[in-house]
């Protein structure tokens, strides 16, 4: 059974970059797309970006300046950083694995929270 | 960007009885190779993250009730659920995978009547 789990800051300033990591368990990064998506409180869901095994990326262009998708193969882990937040960036953050060539979402993290404020 | 409009924005049907979502996409998500909709539905409770309902449009994930049911093609898709059952209150989105970036529907909150 594949888990994968959030971790990182819950709080992060203005201006200040929001950094989190993706461990896996239960399966390896092969052959799959991984992505980082979040969700507003009380809002809908916006995908972030994925990364494929390989290292390659893909971002949302609405966000592209901001993010960066890494992996580490070693560690099956990923992680995303995002620069200069601010309020709006406030979000359940879920990481999350995609079956085959990046289509649906097969797996969640639980998700957490990061708080954009001073 | 494909924009996903789901319809209503929120819901509230009796126990036992037929409820339906609706999702419209801007532009098609049928993959001619293939003859597949790139569309998945989500379940999402509260304090949990979303849970994969129905991929391909109208396939559904292992370990799904069978109440649980989608349709559609090209721009225009349903997910229905036959009989309401206490546990299905929750937040249905609607996701399409067939180019990036990947977009989601606002959801459609469910409730009991």
């Amino acid at each position: 059974q594949v888990q994968l789990q959030e971790s990182g800051p819950g709080l992060v300033k203005p201006s200040e970059t929001l950094s989190l990591t993706c461990t896996v368990s239960g399966d390896s990064f092969s052959t799959y797309y991984w992505s980082w998506i979040r969700q507003p409180p009380g809002k809908g869901l916006e995908w972030i970006g994925y990364i494929f095994y390989t290292g390659s990326t893909n971002y949302n262009p609405s966000l592209k300046s901001r993010v960066t998708i890494s992996l580490d193969t070693s560690k099956i882990q990923f992680s995303l950083k995002l620069t200069s937040v601010t309020a709006a960036d406030t979000a359940v953050y879920y990481c999350a694995r995609h079956w085959g060539s990046g289509y649906y979402v097969d797996y969640w993290g639980q998700g957490t929270l990061v708080t954009v404020s001073s | 960007d494909i924009v996903m409009t789901q319809s209503p924005d929120s819901l509230a049907v009796s126990l036992g009885e037929r409820a339906t979502i609706n999702c419209k996409s801007s532009q098609s998500v049928l993959y001619s190779s293939n003859n597949k909709n790139y569309l998945a539905w989500y379940q999402q409770k509260p304090g949990q993250p979303p849970k994969l309902l129905i991929y391909w449009a109208s396939t559904r994930e292992s370990g799904v009730p069978e109440r649980f049911s989608g349709s559609g093609s090209g721009t225009d898709f349903t997910l229905t659920i036959s009989s309401l059952q206490a546990e299905d209150v929750a937040v249905y989105s609607c996701q399409q995978y067939y180019s990036t970036p990947y977009t989601f529907g606002q959801g459609t909150k469910l409730e009991i009547k």
